[in-house]
């Protein structure tokens, strides 16, 4: 089983500022098959970026996903309100599919 | 639109079955592998295993292999969740999602499960 890392747990910025989160997987992830997710309190998760770099419809130019292998990166550019939330990585070329245990962008 | 529709929350004693269903609208059900995923309370996201409605093809995860069953009807295009006997450990909200080039790429709105004597 693929495990995923993710840092840091929690991540204090200011609207505005750039956010740069990490996943690292403990084996290459196969064909790059991994995704970013955005949960905010109470509701159900939503797709960010899929095959590592690939926007999901509706996702906002200020998400970026990069990466390849066994490290991979979410960058949210400049961080508006309602980006604070709780981000999870998810690889999908093994299974079982695994997430990281994700990481906590919260307003500074 | 294309939605999951999830059934209501439960309350249980350990011991009790269940079932939970997830309805998928607005969508060929048959064409795209459904997942369900567990958030325990304060905790993250575990994928317990995923089906392909077409032909009912299923894939546990070894953590919840012989602890849950993952089935589908699609003449109602509608996915299940089912326990035989609950724990107070199943306390968790559980989600359907559709997949869609390999990731999740829609979520029902999640079903509360609460086990408790």
């Amino acid at each position: 089983e693929i495990v995923l890392t993710q840092s840091p747990g929690t991540l204090s910025l200011s609207p505005g500022e750039r956010a740069t989160l990490s996943c690292r997987a403990s084996q290459s992830v196969s064909s790059n098959y991994l995704a970013w997710y955005q949960q905010k309190p109470g509701q159900a998760p939503r797709l960010l970026i899929y095959g590592a770099s690939s926007r999901a419809t509706g996702i906002s130019d200020r998400f970026s996903g990069s990466g390849s292998g066994t490290d991979f990166t979410l960058t949210i550019s400049r961080l508006e309100p309602e980006d604070f939330a709780v981000y999870y990585c998810q690889q999908y070329g093994s299974s079982p599919r695994t997430f990281g245990q994700g990481t906590k962008v919260e307003i500074k | 639109e294309v939605q999951l529709v999830q059934s209501g929350a439960e309350v249980k004693k350990p011991g009790e079955s269940l079932k939970i269903s997830c309805e998928g609208i607005g969508y060929t059900f048959t064409n795209y592998w459904m997942g369900w995923v567990r958030q325990m309370p304060g905790k993250g996201l575990e994928c317990m295993g995923i089906i392909y409605p077409g032909d009912s093809d299923t894939r546990y995860s070894p953590s919840f292999q012989g602890q849950v069953t993952i089935s589908a009807d699609k003449t109602i295009t509608t996915a299940y969740l089912q326990w035989s006997s609950l724990k107070a450990s199943d306390t968790a909200m559980y989600y359907c999602a559709k997949i869609r080039s390999g990731a999740f790429d829609i979520w029902g709105q999640g079903t509360m499960v609460t086990v408790s004597s």
